[in-house]
């Protein structure tokens, strides 16, 4: 299995610019989590879905931030407008729910540089 | 609410020798408890999770991890550090209140193993 794939794995732009992040769940997965990871507050969970539809996203800072799942195969994270502030590394990580169990597997991050 | 405290920002230990990566917990219900590692711009990798049962946890790599509910602890172990073992380490939390959904993650510890 090719894992959890994220792109791009790194993206520099410039402040008020839209920025899409996108993510490939690894196949069977039917839970999607978005975190984002920052020296100054760790990991944080923004979002997460369940078979494609959103079940937390209180996590998400605010509104200029927002997610989707169409499939199950595909999910973004969109950022309009971005700021300086929103630079960090961007982690996916899918996981099958079948039990409350199962392990939750990361994609390899993109780095977000905003200017 | 879940937290999880890993109280050392960076551990070090000189090769050979034993380590251990120290975490502590917080969580509603008996806790789902996992440890991660991430090398430098890499995704976060599962080691070892602990649900029920044996209290030492085998995982990848040789580490192994010890669920103590008295303490609330689940610390992190390998009896012979390698340098390759340097890297920054996550331990990790999901309980009753997020319906064992969620993980809560640490700050992160970083490892350091000297030749």
């Amino acid at each position: 299995d090719a894992g959890v794939i994220q792109s791009p794995r790194h993206e520099v732009t410039e402040m008020g610019q839209e920025v899409t992040l996108r993510c490939k769940p690894i196949s069977g997965h039917n839970s999607l989590f978005w975190y984002r990871q920052t020296m100054m507050r760790g990991l944080e969970l923004l979002i997460y879905f369940n078979n494609n539809v959103p079940i937390d996203d209180s996590g998400m800072p605010e509104d200029r931030f927002s997610a989707k799942m169409p499939n199950a195969s595909f999910s973004t994270l969109k950022i309009q407008p971005s700021e300086p502030r929103d630079s960090a590394v961007y982690f996916c990580a899918s996981r099958w729910t079948g039990t409350s169990t199962d392990t939750q597997y990361f994609g390899p991050g993109t780095r977000l540089t905003v200017l | 609410a879940q937290s999880v405290a890993q109280p050392e920002d960076q551990v070090n230990v000189a090769e050979g020798n034993p380590l251990t990566v120290k975490c502590t917990y917080s969580v509603s219900g008996n806790p789902y408890l996992f440890w991660y590692v991430q090398y430098p711009n890499r995704g976060l990798q599962f080691l070892l999770k602990y649900i029920t049962g044996d209290n030492l946890v085998k995982g990848s790599y040789g580490f192994e991890a010890e669920f103590n509910k008295s303490q609330t602890s689940f610390h992190l172990k390998k009896p012979s550090a390698l340098v390759s073992d340097s890297a920054l380490y996550f331990c990790a939390v999901s309980g009753a209140n997020s319906g064992y959904s969620t993980l809560t993650f640490g700050k992160g510890t970083m490892l350091l193993v000297s030749p």
